[in-house]
């Protein structure tokens, strides 16, 4: 099977931009959660969707916002980019949202 | 930030030498998860624990569950050059959701 695959791996962006970030689960895998990695604050959990509906969301600002499609596959978007937002974000993907999370490679966000 | 307590931060280690580290949280989790994360990618799961008191091996690795289901180590017996790495430790909550330690940098030395 392959694994879960993030797009793009890397992206520079400016101050007040906004951006979108897409992960693609395993196959039949329907829960897929996302999580920001920051050297300061390590891995922290940003929201988790599940046959289309988040189910569980981060402590972090409404500026952070996602979807899932129906094929499971899911975006991330950050809107007004700030440069705190520059960070490793991950995708993790699980069967159900109860289940052993994997993760994807991951996306490098700079913001300049 | 961080509700996962992992200690240590970092090890200098010998070839051939076993590594112990651990993990322990205020809060009680279902399953507790051990990955490793190489420089610019993603963790990699190495193992799960689903039980309180479980104790689960995968090659050299050896991790245990422990019976408060606050806690939890991972092991590795005889350390070669590729276990180089960052090894993080994550307690799942009854909703799925992860917690994360900081890390345990593992530095091999020839």
């Amino acid at each position: 099977k392959a694994g879960v695959t993030q797009t793009p791996r890397y992206l520079i962006k400016t101050r007040g931009q906004q951006v979108t970030l897409s992960c693609s689960p395993i196959s039949g895998h329907r829960s897929v959660s996302w999580y920001q990695q920051t050297p300061g604050q390590g891995l922290q959990f940003l929201f988790e969707y599940f046959s289309e509906t988040q189910r569980n969301k981060g402590n972090f600002p409404g500026r952070f916002s996602g979807r899932q499609f129906s094929n499971s596959r899911s975006e991330m978007n950050v809107s007004t980019l700030e440069l705190g937002d520059s960070a490793l974000y991950l995708c993790a993907s699980s069967p159900t949202e109860l289940e052993t999370q994997y993760f994807g490679p991951g996306t490098r966000l700079l913001v300049l | 930030g961080q509700q996962l307590n992992q200690s240590p931060q970092s090890m200098f280690i010998q070839e051939g030498e076993d590594v112990s580290m651990n993990c322990t949280s205020s809060s009680i989790f279902n399953t507790w998860l051990w990955y490793k994360q190489d420089p610019g990618e993603g963790p990699v799961l190495l193992i799960a624990l689903y039980k309180a008191g479980e104790l689960t091996s995968n090659g050299r690795l050896t991790a245990q569950f422990g019976i408060t289901r606050k806690d939890s180590f991972l092991n590795i017996s005889a350390s070669i050059p590729s276990d180089v790495g960052i090894y993080f430790c994550a307690g799942q909550d009854s909703w799925g959701k992860l917690q994360f330690g900081a890390g345990t940098q593992v530095v091999v030395t020839p």
